[in-house]
C-alpha cells in the first residue's frame, strides 16, 4: 500500500538531547514537507523540500536540521538548540495540488 | 511569511444546524487552495481542491466556494452531526507548489 509513515509515534527524550524523527513516503513525490502543531494552534512550516538533495526553511526552523538524501525520506532533527520542542510533529508529501500526511509523532522532552 | 488566515478559531454547533467558515488567504500567485479535516489522532483528511475562481465543491453534506479575486474560500456544512466534530484546515499552494497551512477552525457538534 501507498502512503506515508512517520516513527515513531510517540517519543521521549530529555532535555538537551537531538532527536530524529523519521519520515518514509512510497507514493513517489517530489515534495516533502515537516509541520508542528502545538496545543490551539494550526500547523506551522519547519521545513520542506521540492526535490533530492534540496531543502528550504519553512517558518519555524531555528532548533531544526533535515536532509533529503533520498525521494523517499526526509528526516527531521529537532536539535538542543530547539527551545520547545514538546509538539506534534506531522510529515507530508505531495504531487502538484495533493497532499498526504503522515500519522504523526507526538514529541515530549522531559 | 504567508498568511493564511482562518475564521472562527473554534465553533460550537448544535447537532442538525448548519455552519460555515472562512478561509483568507493572499490572492497573488494563486495555484490551489485544499481543505482537510483532520480528527484528533488520525492523519488529515483531503475534502477538497479547487483551483479554479467561482469552483464550488460538494462532498456529502459538505460544500466549498472559492473566490481567488478577492482571496477567500469558505466551507460549509449542512445539518451538523456528531462525526462532524474535527479541526478543518484549508492550505494554499501557490506557483512554488509549498503548502501553507491555516491555523485551522476547531469544530465542536454538541448533541
Amino acid at each position: 500500500d501507498g502512503g506515508i509513515t512517520q516513527s515513531p509515534k510517540y517519543l521521549f527524550r530529555k532535555e538537551g538531547q537531538n532527536v530524529t524523527l523519521s519520515c518514509e513516503q512510497n507514493l513517489n513525490h517530489d515534495a516533502m514537507y515537516w509541520y508542528r502543531q502545538d496545543p490551539g494552534q494550526g500547523l506551522r512550516l519547519i521545513y520542506y523540500s521540492q526535490i533530492v538533495n534540496d531543502f528550504q526553511k519553512g517558518d519555524i526552523a531555528e532548533g531544526y536540521s533535515v536532509s533529503r538524501e533520498k525521494k523517499e525520506s526526509f528526516p527531521l532533527t529537532v536539535t538542543s538548540a530547539q527551545k520547545n520542542p514538546t509538539a506534534f510533529y506531522l510529515c507530508a508529501s505531495s504531487f502538484y495540488s495533493e497532499a498526504f500526511f503522515g500519522q504523526g509523532t507526538r514529541l515530549t522532552v522531559v | 511569511i504567508l498568511n493564511v488566515e482562518q475564521s472562527p478559531q473554534s465553533l460550537h454547533v448544535q447537532e442538525g444546524d448548519s455552519t460555515n467558515f472562512t478561509c483568507s488567504f493572499p490572492s497573488s500567485n494563486f495555484y490551489a487552495l485544499h481543505w482537510y479535516r483532520w480528527e484528533t489522532a488520525k492523519s488529515p483528511e483531503a475534502l477538497f481542491v479547487m483551483t479554479l475562481n467561482g469552483d464550488e465543491k460538494k462532498k456529502g453534506r459538505i460544500s466549498a466556494t472559492l473566490n481567488t479575486k478577492e482571496g477567500y474560500s469558505y466551507l460549509y456544512i449542512k445539518g451538523s452531526q456528531p462525526e462532524d466534530s474535527a479541526t478543518y484546515l484549508c492550505a494554499l499552494t501557490r506557483g512554488n507548489e509549498k503548502l501553507t497551512f491555516g491555523t485551522g477552525t476547531r469544530l465542536t457538534i454538541i448533541p
